[in-house]
């Protein structure tokens, strides 16, 4: 019950596109969920997340769904851009502190 | 406002040699998390530090992986006797505080860590 899993590994989009990243867990103590996007080389920076007390969650064109019943939550970013490009990755908590990752999805958004 | 700073960002050593790694948190935090990252991996857990108390460090191995979070200064993954198999990046996190304000955690740029 400890690792989430992450699919695809690998997603290409056309520019203006979706992209649809799903991950899933089977533990019942995760009630947070936070999604973090890494370019090459780069720090992991948060770009949304979302807690077990909400379903959906939305930021421009970014945004995140869970359902707790089934334990799976995805992220959704509309009218991909290049820029979107990058390895998104995303992650659980249970309680205060330790996040759990998935593997990554490396995004590749053709122009 | 800084964000998490580590340091160095390169770190190359030798088999048996030791390896430092520094994590200044963002002002105002004082919670430490360190990851390790395999490529083409997601980041793993390792060790969660408060000032001058592990919190918990149910991810770091048992031998020659150490850390420390002092009442001054950055918190420090101190690895001995370093293997081939360390080779990796190493993210420090930080957040606020305990419960709810644990959440979100910043990363700092992490250090790559080769072995020669």
């Amino acid at each position: 019950g400890e690792n989430v899993e992450q699919h695809p590994s690998t997603l290409s989009v056309q520019e203006g596109d979706s992209a649809v990243i799903k991950c899933t867990y089977s533990d019942s103590a995760s009630n947070y969920f936070p999604w973090y996007k890494q370019e090459l080389g780069k720090r992991p920076q948060l770009i949304i997340d979302i807690r077990s007390n909400v379903g959906e969650k939305k930021d421009q064109r970014i945004a995140v769904t869970l359902n707790k019943t089934a334990k799976h939550f995805s992220l959704h970013i509309t009218e991909t851009q290049p820029e979107d490009s990058a390895v998104y990755f995303c992650a659980k908590g249970a309680g205060s502190y330790q996040l759990t990752f998935g593997k990554g999805t490396k995004l590749s958004v053709i122009p | 406002n800084a964000g998490v700073m580590q340091n160095p960002r390169h770190l190359v050593r030798r088999r048996g040699q030791e390896a430092r790694l520094r994590c200044s948190p963002m002002k105002g935090h004082s919670h430490v998390y360190w990851y390790r990252q395999l490529p083409e991996e997601g980041l793993k857990f390792m060790v969660y530090l408060q000032k001058e108390n592990i919190i918990d460090e149910s991810g770091m191995p048992k031998e020659r992986f150490s850390a420390e979070f002092p009442k001054e200064g950055p918190s420090i993954l101190r690895i001995q006797q370093v293997v081939r198999g360390d080779s990796a990046a190493y993210f420090c996190a930080s957040s606020p505080g305990a419960g709810p304000s644990n959440q979100p955690q910043h990363f700092g740029d992490g250090t790559r860590l080769s072995i020669l």
